[in-house]
């Protein structure tokens, strides 16, 4: 089983809905969670943190169930620009060289 | 301020050759990571270092090696080049300090190698 696994998609959203996917991870003892965007051939970029039970930031929304290991990122609204490929990322602290760990990503399409 | 910068953009070597590339990090980040990104998949962790010291390795062979520098920057350097190790190398900046949010970790551009 891979430490961290996502929905590869592609997630196909008519602009102006409502899209969610999960992230799954095996280790309890991971720390700190993110979501990072990336667009085509670019560098990841940080969208959202999430420490506790879950983080919102705009029309983008995180949340963590520790208790059946997954994080999920909800968006509205969804617009043509939030078209890109979504990567979970566990941390497993400093003890562990705080290294992410990443999911294969998740594409997202969105469509006029 | 300036983000997280990366040399070169692009690479492309053949088999057997030898790669340096180089990473500066956000001002006032102490910590540089190093990722593999192959396509369709997600980024590899390969080192961290922070204050010049190895905090973490990854499940790479010792071709792959790295090394930070009193100003912070950092280079890796692969030896005996494969195929296989055409990809995104990407540097990822952080605090690394006490407290979950100081190990948010910023990317650079990335270097894309070719490895003919």
């Amino acid at each position: 089983r891979k430490e961290v696994e996502q929905d590869p998609g592609p997630f196909n959203v008519p602009e102006g809905a409502t899209v969610a996917f999960n992230c799954t991870y095996s280790n309890s003892a991971s720390q700190s969670f993110f979501w990072y965007r990336q667009d085509c051939r670019k560098e990841p970029k940080l969208l959202m943190s999430v420490y506790s039970s879950g983080n919102e930031d705009g029309r983008f929304t995180a949340q963590l169930n520790r208790a059946s290991q997954y994080i999920s990122l909800l968006i509205r609204d969804s617009k043509l620009s939030d078209s890109a490929t979504y990567l979970c990322a566990v941390n497993m602290g400093q003890a562990a060289g705080n290294k992410l760990t990443f999911g294969g990503g998740t594409r997202v399409l969105v469509k006029p | 301020d300036a983000g997280v910068t990366q040399s070169p953009t692009h690479l492309i070597k053949t088999r057997g050759q030898q790669v340096t590339l180089r990473c500066s990090p956000i001002s006032g980040h102490k910590s540089v990571s190093w990722y593999q990104q192959v396509l369709g998949q997600g980024p590899q962790f390969i080192f961290q270092y922070y204050e010049k010291e190895e905090r973490g390795r990854g499940n790479f062979p010792d071709r792959f090696s790295a090394r930070q520098f009193p100003n912070y920057s950092s280079e890796l350097n692969v030896n005996a080049l494969l195929l296989g190790d055409s990809a995104l190398y990407l540097c990822a900046s952080s605090l690394f300090a006490v407290g979950p949010s100081y190990n948010e970790q910023f990317f650079g551009p990335g270097t894309r190698l070719t490895v003919l």
